[in-house]
């Protein structure tokens, strides 16, 4: 199975920061990769594919990049709205998640 | 709008099965590939099993492999898992997910653009 390692499992930012969330594969995965933002109590919402494309409707302030074994999300200039768990997903063999980061707006 | 709504949660003794059902509209149901994924405080989120878009080709984690089966009924836009043989380990919130790509029949469109909101699964004795 191809494990996902995301790091940091916490980071606490204030407004307006840049923020990076870094996902390592154990094997390379190309670019079948996506990332999800899961607020508290709600389900995971889509944010990127092909480990770069930004879904419709999300804000460009999210942005994604990599391939290989590393991978990248990062939001530009965090927002309150922001706060909230961040999944990454390889496709590349079945499916697997990241233990997620939690994101804090101070 | 796509909406998912999953159904048929519930609290169930180890040993035992439960069926949950996803009511999917706003699309057609036909046409995209389809999954489950569920959730645990201590373990995130786990890929369950998907289906293609014409119910040909299933797929499952090795965890559930052989106790759970993945179904639709395209007439009634339903997304259907049958749990057997359930153990503690499953109890998780299970979301209904959709493919964001039509007609693919890879495992590789089991990304997911739109989730239900949940169904709680609770095993214990």
């Amino acid at each position: 199975d191809i494990q996902l390692t995301q790091s940091p499992s916490f980071v606490s930012a204030s407004v307006g920061d840049r923020v990076t969330i870094t996902c390592r594969a154990s094997q390379g995965i190309s670019n079948f990769f996506a990332w999800y933002q899961q607020k508290a109590g709600k389900a995971p919402k889509f944010l990127i594919y092909v480990a770069s494309t930004l879904q419709n409707g999300v804000s460009s302030r999210f942005s994604g990049g990599g391939s290989g074994t590393e991978f990248t999300l990062t939001i530009s200039s965090l927002q309150p709205e922001d706060s909230a768990t961040y999944y990454c997903q390889q496709l590349s063999t079945y499916l697997t998640f990241g233990g997620g980061t939690k994101v804090e707006v101070k | 709008e796509v909406h998912l709504l999953e159904s048929g949660g519930g609290l169930v003794q180890p040993g035992g099965s439960l069926r949950l059902s996803c009511a999917a509209s706003g699309f057609t149901f036909s046409k995209y590939a389809m999954s489950w994924v569920r959730q645990t405080p201590g373990k995130g989120l786990e890929w369950v099993s998907g289906m293609t878009h014409s119910g040909t080709n299933t797929f499952y984690a090795d965890s559930v492999k052989g106790r759970f089966t993945i179904s639709r009924d395209t007439s009634n836009n339903t997304l259907f898992l049958q749990m057997n043989s359930l153990r503690v380990e499953d109890t998780a919130i299970y979301f209904c997910a959709k493919s964001p790509v039509d007609y693919c029949s890879s495992p590789r469109c089991f990304y997911f653009d739109s989730w239900g909101q949940g169904a709680l699964v609770s095993v214990s004795s």
